[in-house]
């Protein structure tokens, strides 16, 4: 499974766009990209996913360069209750068992 | 509603006990996943069952057992053997043709 590197921490305020890279120098031709969300003591929430350019849904858009190298996750106008750890994964979804492996993640503060 | 559900919310054992740990879903999901999460951390693997009388070790099976005898339920037993149980426990499952992974909100275990 190729291995992620995302920042620790990042703080942001209300209204603005807060944008998560993360690095996957060794990304596979069939691995994708996903992002989770976890608030404390829930489970994670999928966010989105994508291979390769841009993916964009009603919470988050997702780019990815052409070298898949790295990914960056971007939160329009964010808002207090954006406050959370997310998580950047790696790997083939059709894998067998589609296991997923979690980092440390980057917890997102934002501020009022 | 559909979704996943874990119970209890909050667990305490003494040392030397076995506890199981439920994890339901009438998502008609063929795939289930336990995670463990210790604070500050992301989730690891601990097992994972693709079908109904199938499962598979994940990471850190040592000192756990799981069962998966109806698609809707997938309980794990913290054994005595685990040597560090007091965590955060995570069940998700999956369905077919799609890639992201549904979490249940979690058991906190403390074993004291």
């Amino acid at each position: 499974l190729a291995k992620t590197t995302q920042p620790i921490s990042m703080d942001s305020y209300e209204g603005q766009e807060v944008n998560i890279t993360c690095s996957h120098n060794n990304i596979a031709t069939n691995d994708y990209i996903t992002w989770y969300q976890q608030f404390p003591s829930q489970g994670p929430r999928f966010i989105i996913q994508g291979y390769k350019t841009k993916v964009t849904n009603e919470v988050a858009s997702l780019f990815i360069p052409a070298d898949r190298k790295s990914s960056t996750l971007s939160l329009p106008r964010v808002s207090l209750s954006d406050t959370a750890v997310y998580y950047c994964l790696v790997g083939d979804i059709r894998a067998a068992g589609n296991k997923l492996t979690f980092g440390g993640g980057t917890r997102v503060l934002v501020k009022p | 509603d559909g979704g996943i559900t874990q119970s209890p919310k909050y667990l305490f054992r003494k040392e030397g006990q076995n506890v199981t740990l439920s994890c339901e879903q009438n998502l008609n999901h063929d795939a289930m996943y336990w995670y463990r999460q210790d604070p500050g951390q992301g989730l690891r693997l601990i097992y994972y069952s693709q079908i109904v009388n199938d499962f598979q070790k994940g990471d850190i099976a040592e000192g756990y057992s799981v069962s998966r005898e109806k698609k809707e339920s997938f309980p794990l037993t913290v054994t005595s053997a685990q040597k560090n149980p007091t965590a955060f426990y995570l069940c998700a499952s999956r369905g077919q043709d799609r890639y992201e992974q549904y979490f249940g909100p979690g058991t906190r275990l403390t074993v004291t």
